[in-house]
């Protein structure tokens, strides 16, 4: 059971805008950390999407965006585009001094 | 632009042990942590532990602690990690993945290494 809790899966159709929730505790989120976002496509290794909650990568579009309020946070994607059809995982750090993540998403561009 | 590249594949039986390879190029190395996190099959990211190359200095999960040893080698930029007495839970693939500055998230990652464990 992971310790950030994420919805299993969304869709969208392209062009339209969905958001990915990750809600945390007083132990990870809620203490104060950041939320950072990793898009894992098939097969693949993840990469780094959205760090520090709401900051991109340089070559990250900037349809994918972040926001983070008290334990819980979100990404948000605009404009979907079939190539964004992946799994997200949420991450964060938590004060048993370990590094946490989502379940992951599995977001599906119908 | 830093990269990350694993060593192969590899078939393991019960209550052996596995030790994975990471060499780095590219950016600075030494001065950052550099963590494993595994992934079973369908599952999620499950971070395991990290080493700082400059020093040597490492700390794990609680959940591996007994079982994993992270060491490196800075004349080879190469990181390795080893886990003992695999179980078939064990079967994942496993990533390594530099930290950023502050260390608090992972910047780069490698391809991954899928480690099957079987009887």
């Amino acid at each position: 059971q992971s310790v950030l809790t994420q919805p299993p899966s969304v869709s969208g159709a392209p062009g339209q805008r969905v958001t990915i929730s990750c809600t945390g505790s007083s132990s990870n989120i809620g203490a104060g950390y950041d939320v950072h976002w990793y898009q894992q496509l098939l097969g693949t290794a993840p990469k780094l999407l959205i760090y520090a909650n709401n900051n991109r990568p340089s070559g990250v579009p900037d349809r994918f965006s972040g926001s983070k309020s008290g334990t819980s946070a979100s990404l948000a994607i605009t404009g979907l585009q079939a190539e964004d059809e992946a799994d997200y995982y949420c991450q964060s750090y938590d004060r048993s001094l370990s590094w946490v993540f989502g379940a992951g998403t599995k977001l599906t561009v119908v | 632009q830093m990269q990350l590249v694993q060593s192969g594949a590899e078939v393991k039986k019960t209550g052996s042990s596995v030790k994975i390879s990471c060499k780095a190029s590219g950016n600075p190395f030494i001065y950052r942590y550099l963590h494993w996190v595994r992934q079973a099959p369908g599952q999620a990211l499950e971070w395991m532990g990290w080493i700082t190359p400059f020093d040597g200095n490492t700390n794990h999960a609680q959940k591996f602690q007994d079982r994993v040893t992270i060491t490196r080698d800075r004349s080879m930029s190469t990181v390795y990690m080893e886990l003992s007495s695999l179980r078939s839970e064990d079967t994942a693939m496993y990533y390594c993945a530099r930290g950023n500055e502050g260390g608090d998230y992972f910047e780069y990652w490698g391809q991954g290494t899928l480690v099957t464990v079987s009887s």
